[in-house]
């Protein structure tokens, strides 16, 4: 389904905990991103990826690490989960790094 | 930092009736502006962008406008069906590979039949 998928779907975890988020894609598309979506904030960028191993933060990346170790591949780990996490996460991709994003279809977070 | 503000944040309109959501964004050095809807429970999805090199770009029944010396740019959509209900995201980026896209904070549109 439009060659990228995020997992889980949805978690439940306790704060303190730590948490890490997959974003699979089949498209070998060189850029991939992590955004949360909260209402009345939009999509905000967390970090992403220009390449294996290339990464920098976005606009919110307070207690979050990402990594890249194959092209498919971006994991999105929150060290210690927070109340403040509890959001919609989406990965997306895109071969151009700014045109034509392809979202997946998120992961709903919920830290208790 | 860059920053895209969107208003109204929601609008309803009856079937038939044309719908406008308006975005202004900070960054002059932005000259790539996509539109991306994002129905229920769904992901987004991009539905029609435009570059600064251009004033208006149509689609069917949609169309965006860009005043980029106001930093403005528009969508319209026409002739409104209630599958157009959804939350607009206006969203702005240099058009460069390193650069990220901003997005504004999204417009819930509903389209009452």
């Amino acid at each position: 389904d439009a060659g990228i998928t995020q997992s889980p779907r949805h978690k439940v975890t306790e704060t303190g905990t730590p948490v890490t988020l997959r974003c699979h894609q089949t498209e070998n598309h060189r850029y991939m991103y992590w955004y949360r979506q909260d209402p009345g904030h939009g999509l905000r960028l967390i970090h992403y990826s220009y390449g294996v191993k290339d990464t920098d933060k976005g606009e919110v990346s307070d207690g979050y690490s990402v990594s890249r170790s194959k092209t498919e591949d971006f994991l999105l780990t929150l060290e210690s989960a927070t109340s403040s996490q509890t959001s919609v996460y989406f990965c997306a991709i895109s071969d151009r790094g700014y045109y034509g994003y392809t979202f997946g279809s998120g992961t709903r977070l919920t830290v208790v | 930092g860059e920053n895209v503000e969107q208003h109204p944040s929601t609008l309803s309109v009856q079937e038939g009736d044309s719908a406008v959501i308006k975005c202004t964004y900070s960054d002059s050095a932005s000259n790539y502006f996509p539109w991306y809807k994002q129905e229920l429970g769904k992901r987004p999805q991009l539905i029609i962008d435009i570059r600064s090199n251009v004033g208006e770009k149509k689609d069917q029944r949609i169309a965006v406008t860009l005043n980029k010396t106001a930093k403005h740019f528009s969508l319209h959509i026409t002739e409104t069906q209630p599958e157009d209900s959804a939350v607009y995201f206006c969203a702005a980026s240099r058009e460069t590979s390193y650069d990220k896209v901003i997005f504004g904070p999204g417009t819930s549109l509903s389209v009452i039949p």
